[in-house]
């Protein structure tokens, strides 16, 4: 199946500083790559994705990056903000066998310092 | 209010105590998925839905069932459970391909397993 890493694990910054995480997948032929924001105590949720047939996607402070021939893609947070302290997540789909499968990476905690 | 809803939020048992938790969707939709969340291991998805009666095996299905006999719910169940499901799950939902992939996910069930 698909194997998603995702790094740094801890990220910490200073309010205003950016932020970049970034993952690699291993299936070719994955096409969806979202990234989800973790609060603490409370499900995940989306904060922006890209399809296969886009190189770069942003929303205000936050954008993603993907590199279909290495296989990798990024989240980019520009003029952090203390309340973007939390568990970031990325994700992969849509592969040759597993194409209704979502595999998640490990997860990146982000801390921004006042 | 959209909104994916669990039920419990916490549940402590013992080993070999069948029991279930509940996952209720009021946005309609298609796709319905349990994933469950281990320190150092990000998300890892358990089983999915496609829509009523259609169920698949995501990454780490052994030891759950789940059924789908209405569109909105999507339980998830633990026949005989074991220390290592002790677990924080999520249920999920979203439009099935075609639409926005965005899963909603619900507030997660704290599960210990004595």
């Amino acid at each position: 199946g698909e194997n998603v890493e995702q790094h740094p694990s801890t990220l910490s910054v200073q309010e205003g500083d950016s932020a970049v995480i970034k993952c690699t997948y291993s299936d070719s032929a994955s096409n969806y790559f979202p990234w989800y924001k973790q609060e603490l105590g409370k499900g995940p949720q989306l904060i922006i994705d890209i399809r296969s047939n886009v190189g770069e996607k942003k929303d205000q402070r936050i954008a993603v990056t993907l590199n279909k021939t290495a296989k990798h893609f990024s989240l980019h947070i520009t003029e952090t903000q203390p309340e973007d302290s939390a568990v970031y997540f990325c994700a992969a789909s849509g592969g040759l066998y597993n194409f209704n499968k979502f595999y998640f990476g490990s997860g990146t905690k982000l801390n921004v310092k006042p | 209010e959209a909104q994916v809803t669990q039920n419990p939020r916490y549940l402590i048992t013992v080993t070999g105590k069948k029991l279930t938790v509940t996952c209720s969707q009021n946005m309609n939709h298609e796709y319905m998925s349990w994933y469950r969340q281990d320190p150092g291991l990000g998300l890892r998805q358990i089983y999915y839905s496609m829509n009523v009666e259609v169920t698949d095996k995501g990454d780490v299905p052994e030891g759950y069932k789940v059924s789908r006999k209405e569109k909105r719910n999507f339980p998830l169940i633990l026949e005989s459970p074991s220390p290592n499901q002790t677990s924080l799950y999520f249920c999920a939902s979203s439009y099935s391909s075609g639409r926005s992939y965005e899963q909603y996910f619900g507030p997660g069930t704290r599960l210990t397993v004595t």
